[in-house]
């Protein structure tokens, strides 16, 4: 089975403070993973996936298969940063995303 | 982009309902999820070219159906409390979750 914990409901930190998503998987294949986002009174899309190893808005996540982890990180935090952040996770060939419960970031001037 | 149609919607118990979407262009797979209050959006089920090709852990009163025409529909039958949810479509380039998805705004039902 396929699962994705991301263990902070809310997490708040201040303009220009490093600010880092947790993001726990498990999955017994090959997995894929993502970050979506979902700005205030905007829809659901996507931030970054693991494959691409690009850095988007200054977002950086990395794959860390022995510990089943792909943390989303920033170095300097803006507010406009703040919104709902959310690690999926698929297989190569697998037709289903699965979903965290999400993080709601803060950004505090 | 993806639309969908209505934005909200209330039910009662029991009743039957019909969710619509409208893909991007050019896409030919459409997947389906559930998000209920605090979760992350849930799968559904997806269609690719117009057959389902995968499903999650949703009983068969949740089925679907996505024309030529870029749209899709989802139907929810024999309508429960716990059906109470924000109900997304996302279609996509390609079948699989590995494909970006591009959501809609979704449909929020209500099921008294």
């Amino acid at each position: 089975a396929q699962r994705v914990t991301q263990p902070e409901k809310l997490l708040s930190v201040f303009k220009g403070a490093p600010v880092e998503l947790k993001c726990n998987y498990s999955y017994s294949g090959s997995p894929e993973l993502f970050w979506y986002v979902q700005y205030s009174r905007q829809r659901l899309q996507l931030l970054l996936r693991h494959i691409s190893r690009e850095s988007i808005k200054g977002f950086t996540a990395d794959l860390n298969k022995g510990e089943t982890s792909f943390h989303l990180k920033k170095p300097f935090a803006q507010e406009e940063d703040s919104a709902m952040y959310y690690c999926a996770l698929s297989g190569r060939d697998d037709y289903k995303l699965s979903f965290g419960a999400g993080t709601t970031v803060t950004v505090r001037a | 982009g993806v639309t969908q149609s209505p934005t909200h919607l209330i039910k009662t118990r029991g009743q039957q309902v019909t969710l619509r979407c409208s893909s991007q262009s050019g896409h030919n797979t459409v997947s389906w999820y559930q998000q209920a209050l605090g979760q992350g959006p849930q799968f559904i089920f997806q269609y690719y070219r117009e057959e389902e090709n995968g499903r999650g852990n949703f009983p068969p009163r949740f089925s679907g159906l996505q024309f030529p025409n870029d749209s899709s529909e989802l139907n929810v039958n024999a309508l429960e409390l716990d059906d109470s949810a924000l109900y997304l479509c996302a279609s996509s380039l390609g079948s699989g979750g590995s494909y970006e998805q591009y959501f809609g705004p979704g449909t929020r039902l209500t099921v008294t």
